[in-house]
């Protein structure tokens, strides 16, 4: 069954560091696009990050570049967001998200979340 | 790119039709030809899920009731017969100019 499933979320205060894990199964993630998305309670989708298959391509949306960094280990099927920095608006579910090539890059594969709170 | 969505929120009775507009700040055609705006859904509970990809591709398993039009930068969602199973927010996203940006969404219920 092809699938994502995201661990690390959790509760942090601000300032503070959380690392977000994606592991992928049921296809092998060497050969995609990689994304996360997030969601703040009760609010829309924002997207954040991708990360091309090989890992040298990234690109950040304004609100976490310089804080947040997206990484990727093929070899163990996995997807990463190391949040640093950490704010009350970071607050949201995050979602890790397969790009399939074979649909111009579209985000096919979406995890279940994983709920990350900041707050002191 | 700045997408705008219109209405935000849309009540439909079973069976009517509904119709979902999506407007970008930017032109979304690429030289190569294609348009890199795509439609998601976000049922309650649950992820959201793909619908259309690069305007008017329908992702497999989306029934035909839904359809997609537009051009440029001016795009249309249509549900032909609304079904309890179609309530949810439906989002347009561009994938043409980075960073990638969402619609702000448009809530569908019965």
């Amino acid at each position: 069954q092809v699938q994502l499933v995201e661990s690390g979320g959790g509760l942090v205060k601000p300032g503070g560091s959380l690392r977000l894990s994606c592991t992928a199964s049921g296809f092998s993630i060497m050969d995609y696009y990689m994304s996360w998305v997030r969601q703040a309670p009760g609010k829309g989708l924002e997207w954040l990050s991708f990360i091309n298959s090989g890992g040298r391509t990234i690109h950040y949306a304004d609100s976490v570049r310089g804080r947040f960094s997206i990484s990727r280990d093929n070899a163990k099927n996995s997807l990463f967001l190391q949040m640093n920095s950490l704010r009350d608006e970071d607050t949201a579910i995050y979602y890790c998200v397969r790009d399939n090539y074979m649909l111009f890059d579209s985000s096919d594969i979406w995890g279940q979340g994983t709920m990350v709170t900041v707050s002191s | 790119v700045l997408m705008t969505q219109t209405p935000l929120s849309l009540s439909v009775t079973p069976g009517q039709p509904a119709s979902i507009s999506c407007k970008s700040s930017e032109s979304l055609l690429h030289r190569d030809g294609k348009t890199y705006l795509d439609w998601y859904v976000q049922k309650p509970g649950r992820s959201p899920q793909l619908l259309f990809y690069t305007l008017t591709s329908r992702f497999s398993g989306v029934p035909d009731k839904f359809s997609v039009s537009g051009s440029v930068t001016d795009f249309t969602l249509k549900i032909s017969r609304v079904e309890a199973e179609d309530v949810g927010v439906y989002y347009c996203l561009q994938r043409l100019h980075l960073p990638y940006t969402f619609g702000p969404g448009t809530t569908v219920d019965i």
